[in-house]
């Protein structure tokens, strides 16, 4: 079965700008996971969802949000982006009851000039 | 919170024996431990996850001591082509990710 589809892949944009990036996860999976990666602070959870509804929410500022569709497919969009917000985002989704693997995305690169 | 702390980097030959050694001591109650492995240009893939004892799969072991305060992975008879960046992880997804934390990883590189 399709894997975690993140798209797009790599995007370029400006300070100031905001963005969206769109994960759809495996099928039947209802938990979407977001996270950021940098060489400087490793791999950060942002948020997650499930059934449309934020349940956890990592340690980023409101600039970073996201919402969840009915068909599980998930968009994060991040305002005002700022330098620091270049990085690799990571989508992963797992399936709800079983407390084990998440399936990653392979992640948008994004940078911010 | 649960700080994992791991070794930057490891280099070993092909057909050894890795074990990498994740600490994590203020691991809580309901944590558990997650492996994953990532290659350049890839997202993390889930290699094993144990809450004690030890646990084994077709890939990989994760030897977990009573006190939980630490974890190694060990990966058999390794080849090229497990060269790459092995993270632990502590926490207890996706039930409650707000304290999970990702090690900073160790870069595994194999030799021939």
């Amino acid at each position: 079965k399709a894997g975690v589809t993140q798209t797009p892949r790599y995007l370029i944009k400006t300070r100031g700008q905001q963005v969206t990036l769109s994960c759809s996860p495996i099928s039947g999976h209802r938990s979407v996971s977001w996270y950021q990666q940098t060489p400087g602070q490793g791999l950060q959870f942002l948020f997650e969802y499930f059934s449309e509804t934020q349940r956890n929410k990592g340690n980023f500022p409101g600039r970073f949000s996201g919402r969840q569709f009915s068909n599980s497919r998930s968009e994060m969009n991040v305002s005002t982006l700022e330098l620091g917000d270049s990085a690799l985002y990571l989508c992963a989704s797992s399936l709800e009851g079983v407390r084990r693997e998440a399936f990653f995305g392979q992640g948008t690169r994004l940078t911010v000039v | 919170l649960a700080k994992t702390t791991q070794p930057i980097s490891m280099d070993s030959y092909e057909g050894q024996e890795v074990n990498i050694t994740c600490s994590h001591n203020n691991i809580a109650t309901n944590d558990y431990i997650t492996w994953y492995q990532q290659f350049p240009s890839q997202g993390p893939r889930f290699i094993i996850q144990g809450y004690k004892t030890k646990v084994t799969n077709e890939v990989a072991s994760l030897f977990i001591p009573a006190d939980r305060k630490s974890s190694t992975l060990s990966l058999p008879r390794v080849s090229l082509s497990d060269t790459a960046v092995y993270y632990c992880l502590v926490g207890d997804p996706p039930y409650n990710n707000n304290d999970m934390r990702f090690g900073a990883g160790t870069r595994l590189t194999v030799k021939p």
